[in-house]
């Protein structure tokens, strides 16, 4: 069966300071991996998604990931993060057929 | 853009009491799924639907059904509510093929007391 971990439940990062959210998931195959967004009181919103090709994947929003086969991992990072960028972050996996599997989630604040 | 609506954004009930959780997509996708969102457990798929009248049972079923009469309605439904059905339900959509992007509506907070 697949799964998804996200190790940090909450993150806190400066505004202007670099960000890496850790994402690792159990997948026999080669795995279907998505970063989503949720900002409060808003449904889910599609960062990025990596199926094939360059594992280092370009989003919205200023977003990318890296997909590392060798460490099972999909890390979402950005450079430089914005007050705005303060929301909710899955990770997901999907396999065969139409079914995603997300991990629990990690919420990221901002200071000032 | 795709729009994924639900009914209600939040909704209270009491114990006992059957519960309709409608989604309706307007993107002519075929699948529909619902999910419900606790803290620290992520998203959980409840049910999801490929076509009209079909439903396959996600990871967590028990306590719920689902309709879908038409392709773009997916109903979610809660017999008898209980308060450990207190939760955040989310509807989304994808259109056909394999893991393709699915588009989330807002979500529905639902307290049953």
């Amino acid at each position: 069966a697949q799964s998804v971990t996200q190790p940090d439940i909450h993150i806190t990062v400066s505004e202007g300071a670099s960000l890496e959210l850790r994402c690792n998931y159990s997948y026999g195959a080669t795995p279907y991996l998505f970063w989503y967004v949720q900002s409060p009181g808003q449904g889910l919103q599609l960062l990025l998604k990596y199926f094939s090709g360059d594992t280092l994947v370009q989003g919205i929003k200023g977003f990318e990931a890296e997909f590392k086969r060798s460490q099972s991992s999909f890390n979402l990072r950005k450079p430089s993060v914005h007050w705005s960028d303060a929301a909710e972050y899955f990770c997901a996996v999907g396999g065969a057929g139409n079914m995603l599997t997300f991990g629990g989630g990690t919420r990221l604040m901002v200071k000032p | 853009d795709v729009k994924v609506t639900q009914s209600s954004r939040y909704l209270v009930k009491r114990t006992g009491e059957k519960v309709f959780l409608e989604c309706v997509q307007d993107m002519d996708h075929e699948n529909m799924f619902w999910y419900r969102q606790d803290p620290g457990l992520g998203l959980r798929l409840i049910y999801f639907s490929y076509d009209v009248k079909m439903k396959e049972k996600g990871d967590i079923p028990e306590g719920y059904s689902v309709s879908r009469e038409k392709k773009e309605r997916f109903s979610l439904i809660l017999e008898s509510a209980s308060t450990n059905q207190t939760s955040m339900y989310l509807c989304a959509s994808s259109p056909l093929g394999i893991n393709n992007e699915q588009f989330f509506g807002p979500g529905t907070r639902l307290t049953v007391l």
